[in-house]
């Protein structure tokens, strides 16, 4: 079964305790994003990576690192939480089809079942 | 201004009618343009995606999208119950070339209820 899976789904963890959400795909898709979702303030982008050791910012990637080893992994790694992570992540995988080429559902984006993260 | 704006809601519609769902975006570069639905308590799926102006449907769903005034909407004909549920719009914003198509910005989205 095509999926993107998340691990852990729920975590609460103290303020500066490091830790690592896994999100892994095997739909062998180049494209994998992180995202948070706030109350008020949407679904908002931290990381995202177009394949293998390549990397860049969204909108709001400040007290996040992400690394991208192997194609199907994106782990999303917090060094230093702080309440103000406390939220629920999203992460998701898209295979780039030119858009002449594609049907009805262009770069779609398969999202992972999300993590709820609670930093005290 | 934010990137992407949707109107919060809630949306009520009884049974049966036209939902529509609308979206304005700031950057006029913008490539592409998404619609996700997402359940309470799921994650966000794919409804539409358009990426040139005009109507696009898909069954009872149909996105139109206007650059020049930098509008997308999205219409739910013969709306069910099952249809409520928070919609989102996505845009993948002009960027730095390649690298930019990875990049998408959410609205906030819109609560939609479908009252039977």
């Amino acid at each position: 079964e095509a999926q993107v899976t998340q691990n852990p789904r729920y975590l609460i963890t103290v303020t500066g305790k490091k830790l690592t959400v896994t999100c892994s795909q095997n739909m062998n898709h180049e494209y994998m994003s992180w995202y948070r979702q706030d109350p008020g303030l949407g679904l908002r982008q931290i990381y995202y990576s177009m394949n293998v050791e390549v990397t860049d910012k969204g909108d709001v990637p400040e007290g996040y690192k992400v690394s991208r080893k192997e194609k199907r992994n994106f782990p999303l790694i917090l060094e230093s939480p702080s309440p103000n992570q406390t939220s629920l992540y999203f992460c998701a995988s898209s295979l780039y089809i030119s858009p002449l080429l594609a049907g009805s559902h262009y770069n779609e984006q398969f999202f992972g079942p999300g993590t709820r993260l609670t930093v005290l | 201004q934010k990137e992407v704006e949707q109107n919060s809601g809630p949306l009520s519609v009884p049974e049966g009618a036209i939902a529509s769902l609308n979206c304005t975006y700031s950057d006029r570069g913008s490539q592409s343009f998404f619609w996700y639905r997402q359940y309470s308590g799921k994650s966000p799926e794919l409804i539409m995606s358009i990426y040139s102006n005009g109507d696009k449907e898909d069954g009872r769903f149909t996105a139109q999208l206007n650059k020049a005034s930098q509008y997308v909407s999205l219409l739910i004909r013969d709306s069910q119950p099952s249809d409520s549920a928070t919609y989102l719009c996505a845009v993948n914003p002009s960027g730095k070339g390649g690298t930019s198509y990875g990049k998408l910005t959410f609205g906030q989205g819109t609560i939609l209820t479908v009252h039977p």
